[in-house]
């Protein structure tokens, strides 16, 4: 299995424009987890998903932060419009979901930056 | 509200010896499971060991081994023989039985030679 893939690895952007992070979730996952980690607040998670249902988003920080999961193998965070204080390395990751318990496996993350 | 606290920012370590990383949590909850997970200068993160909290058995994991004191909401990490390989940031993480996870803040561990 080829892990938890991430598009793209890096991403420049101006503010205001729009941003699109993908995620491809381990084959046969069912939990499919976004997180954000900045240097201040350390790894944060913004949304999860159990079966394509967004589950808890409390953790997306405001309106112009929104993710869908159209179906099992993919799933998209969007920034729109972006600013600077968006920049991050952003993760996906995604577990089995059943039993509970499971580790969660990381994809490699987009470093974002919004100049 | 659940919190997971390294109270240790940095740590250093020579190389074969053995460092422990602290980590504590609050929770209200009987059922749940913790983690350390590596995330090396690549960034990805890693797993290094799991624990779950109905266990009273320390979970070890070849050179990891954790001490789990549940009342004293205590989940430390001893890295024994320390490696070159092991310099990376450390988190403690806390999971709910619905998979919500949380992280503490990280350690940062150098290996020195």
């Amino acid at each position: 299995d080829a892990g938890v893939i991430q598009s793209p690895r890096h991403e420049v952007t101006e503010m205001g424009q729009e941003v699109t992070l993908r995620c491809k979730p381990i084959s046969g996952h069912n939990s499919l987890f976004w997180y954000r980690q900045t240097m201040m607040r350390g790894l944060e998670l913004l949304i999860y998903f159990n079966n394509n249902v967004p589950i808890d988003d409390s953790g997306m920080p405001e309106d112009r932060f929104s993710a869908k999961m159209p179906n099992a193998s993919f799933s998209t965070l969007k920034i729109q419009p972006s600013e600077p204080r968006d920049s991050a390395v952003y993760f996906c990751a995604s577990s089995p979901g059943f039993p509970p318990g499971y580790e969660q496996y990381f994809g490699p993350g987009t470093r974002l930056t919004v100049t | 509200a659940q919190t997971v606290t390294q109270s240790q920012p940095e740590m250093s370590v020579q190389e074969a010896e053995t460092v422990t990383l602290s980590c504590t949590y609050d929770t209200s909850e009987s059922n749940y499971y913790l983690f350390w997970y590596k995330q090396p200068p690549s960034r990805q993160m890693i797993l290094v060991i799991r624990q779950e909290a109905y266990k009273q058995q320390n979970a070890t994991e070849n050179r990891f081994s954790v001490n789990f004191q549940k009342a004293a909401k205590s989940f430390s990490l001893k890295i024994s023989d320390s490696q070159l390989g092991d310099t990376a940031m450390y988190f403690c993480a806390f999971m709910f039985d619905n998979n919500d996870m949380r992280f503490g803040a990280g350690t940062r561990l150098t290996v020195k030679p």
